[in-house]
């Protein structure tokens, strides 16, 4: 079973529709991550966590929204999707220590 | 602020050919670095890390990669390189004191097409 899961993995949406992307991990991890992925920009960091009660915002947080239900559940929203939100959404976890971050397999959200 | 580079966005190269993929970063403070790779229609996968010590740093697939310090450079190489190597390759950079917080800053990418 994968340690990072996140659904669902492909959405079609319109403008102005409210989406919420999920993830859920199985590595016990703290810290929680949401990047985005456009081609040539690599990966920009939109959200973290590092327990249930830590949020944070990333480089580009306008129009996204986060909850951390759980130590094992981080959700992005989009409050009010519009077509430059159109990307591949990234959820990751990290420990303490070394830095390194465990990604899950990506949503592809595309917004009409 | 910490920024890291990918020199070149398109590497194409043949079957069985050495290749290089150049990564360099600014930071004002003692640094981790990361090679990530990501195989068409999946997450990101770690290839290798520096943390300290040794640095040249061997990682996942016979994939090695030198740090550099005086040159802030963090170049990813494999002699030989397979099809299956066909894949985007991402460089990371975390700083020690950002308040212990592990927060990645990636570079753009670059695309390995390796061709037969």
């Amino acid at each position: 079973d994968a340690d990072v899961t996140q659904t669902p993995r492909n959405r079609i949406t319109k403008t102005g529709k409210r989406i919420m992307l999920e993830c859920s991990q199985t590595k016990g991890h703290d810290r929680m991550y949401w990047y985005r992925q456009d081609p040539g920009l690599g990966l920009r960091l939109i959200y973290y966590s590092f327990d249930v009660k830590d949020i944070n915002k990333g480089e580009i947080s306008d129009g996204y929204s986060v909850s951390r239900q759980a130590q094992a559940k981080f959700s992005l929203s989009l409050e009010s999707a519009i077509p430059n939100q159109t990307a591949l959404y990234f959820c990751a976890t990290g420990g303490t220590g070394d830095n390194e971050q465990f990604f899950g397999p990506g949503t592809r959200l595309t917004v009409l | 602020a910490q920024s890291v580079t990918q020199l070149d966005s398109q590497v194409p190269v043949f079957e069985e050919a050495p290749v290089e993929l150049r990564c360099n970063y600014s930071s004002s403070v003692s640094v981790y670095l990361f090679w990530y790779v990501q195989y068409p229609n999946q997450g990101l996968q770690l290839l290798l890390k520096y943390l300290s010590g040794s640095t040249l740093v061997k990682g996942i697939n016979g994939f090695e990669a030198e740090f550099n310090k005086s040159q802030t450079s963090f170049h990813l190489r494999k002699p030989s390189v397979h099809i299956s190597d066909t894949a985007e390759y991402f460089c990371a950079v975390s700083d020690l004191f950002s308040g212990g917080y592990n927060k990645l800053i990636f570079g753009a990418g670059t695309r390995l097409a390796v061709h037969p």
